[in-house]
């Protein structure tokens, strides 16, 4: 089976703190995602990463970096956490050309930011 | 923002009731259309991936139409069941990333 597993399930963080959120994909998958899930916006795009090294924006990059230096690993990390980053992120992973073949999803992190 | 509407937002049917959702998208430069169900608790899992016009899909109860032409994409489903009950979200990718529609949340009552 394929697996995306997400370091943290809950995660509460102070407003100003650098946070990690760590996403590994056990399946050798080129394409990696980064989404956030609120009330009534749906799955919205923050980053993604189509090759090691590699980076690019979606659609609400603000307030977010990436890294990706193994295929396995894509990083969220927010530079200064903020109370309106409070959201579900969810992680996913895909072959190279994912409108082929579907995307494995993580199964979230729930940060809140006090 | 690519724009991918589904409708309607909620639906709450009663067990072996049939229904349908529907999900619009750019229907210039068309890749794929996903399908996926997002259980409470759980992570979104594929339903249907439909990369030609005309496709039709189907998993048990559960299948999908595609008409890239007009951009617009039905999936149904035949007598549901409580199990049934989950968001079910539509996705459109665009070349580079998939886009997702905001869901519409399916409750289904014994």
């Amino acid at each position: 089976d394929v697996k995306v597993t997400q370091s943290s399930r809950y995660l509460v963080k102070r407003t100003g703190e650098k946070v990690f959120l760590e996403c590994v994909q056990d399946m050798d998958h080129e394409n990696m995602f980064w989404y956030r899930q609120d009330p009534g916006l749906g799955l919205r795009l923050i980053y993604f990463s189509y090759d090691v090294k590699m980076k690019e924006k979606g659609d609400i990059p603000e307030g977010y970096s990436v890294s990706r230096e193994k295929k396995e690993r894509f990083s969220l990390i927010l530079e200064s956490a903020s109370t309106n980053q409070t959201s579900m992120y969810l992680c996913a992973s895909s072959l190279s050309s994912p409108g082929q073949s579907e995307a494995f999803f993580g199964q979230g992190t729930r940060l809140t930011v006090v | 923002i690519l724009n991918v509407e589904q409708s309607p937002q909620s639906l709450h049917v009663q067990e072996g009731d049939s229904t349908n959702f529907t999900c619009s998208f750019p229907s210039s430069n068309f890749y794929a259309l996903h399908w996926y169900r997002w259980e409470t608790a759980k992570s979104p899992e594929a339903l249907f991936v439909m990369t030609l016009n005309g496709d039709e899909k189907k998993k048990g109860r559960i299948s999908a139409t595609l008409n890239t032409k007009e951009g617009y994409s039905y999936l149904y489903i035949k007598g549901s069941q409580p199990e049934d009950s989950a968001t079910y979200l539509c996705a459109f990718w665009s070349g580079y990333a998939l886009n997702f529609g905001k869901g519409t949340s399916l409750l289904v009552t014994p």
